[in-house]
């Protein structure tokens, strides 16, 4: 079954400085794949997707992310963190079923930035 | 353009109340779907349509009901509230395969 593993529950970093989302996936072929951020008390927005062609996508708000096929995963970044990216990452994996493109999501990275 | 809307924003229910959440989205998508957010668990689809008149069954549909009369609207029933129904549900709507999904702001249910 597709499954998706994001294996940092909490993280924190100093304002400016660099991060790394990890995610890793579960998906007999190509997969769709989405990053969501989650601020306190709001909906999902999307930062980015990748669908096929370019491994790296370039998102919102700096955000990039990079498909290897290779190790399965898609990990997200931002060469330097603000204090107003402190919020919870959610990756997630599109399941075509029935014409519908299911999201299968991670369990979320909450991310702390330290002034 | 509102996006998608999500109603009532906080809701506190009885054990084996009964309650409708709203969904509503002004962008003319086909695709319309139903999650919870668990606190580590990310979202898990509870059901899921592909237009007027289709439904299916997500990861975890028992105890809720869906129909999708219109394109705009796709309401999710809760038939007989129980506490493990305590969660944070979002409305998501899409569309197309290849497009990212556009979520509500969620409603917060209780129940006790």
């Amino acid at each position: 079954a597709q499954s998706v593993t994001q294996p940092d529950i909490h993280i924190t970093v100093s304002e400016g400085a660099s991060l790394e989302l990890r995610c890793n996936y579960s998906y007999g072929a190509t997969p769709y794949l989405f990053w969501y951020v989650q601020s306190p008390g709001q909906g999902l927005q999307l930062l980015l997707k990748y669908f096929s062609g370019d491994t790296l996508v370039q998102g919102i708000k700096g955000f990039e992310a990079e498909f290897k096929r290779s190790q399965s995963s898609f990990n997200l970044r931002k060469p330097s963190v603000h204090w107003s990216d402190a919020a919870e990452y959610f990756c997630a994996v599109g399941q075509i079923s029935g014409g519908y493109n299911k999201l299968i999501f991670g369990a979320g990275t909450r991310l702390a930035v330290h002034p | 353009n509102a996006g998608v809307t999500q109603t009532p924003k906080f809701q506190v229910l009885k054990t084996g109340q009964s309650m409708t959440l709203q969904c509503a989205q002004d962008m003319n998508h086909e695709y319309m779907s139903w999650y919870r957010q668990d606190p580590g668990m990310g979202l898990r689809l509870i059901h899921y349509s592909v237009g007027a008149g289709i439904t299916d069954q997500g990861e975890v549909p028992n105890g809720y009901n869906v129909s999708r009369s219109t394109t705009e609207d796709f309401p999710l029933r809760l038939l007989s509230a129980a506490p493990s129904q305590t969660s944070v549900y979002f409305c998501a709507s899409n569309g197309g395969q290849s497009l990212g999904y556009t979520f509500g702001s969620g409603t917060r249910l209780t129940v006790v």
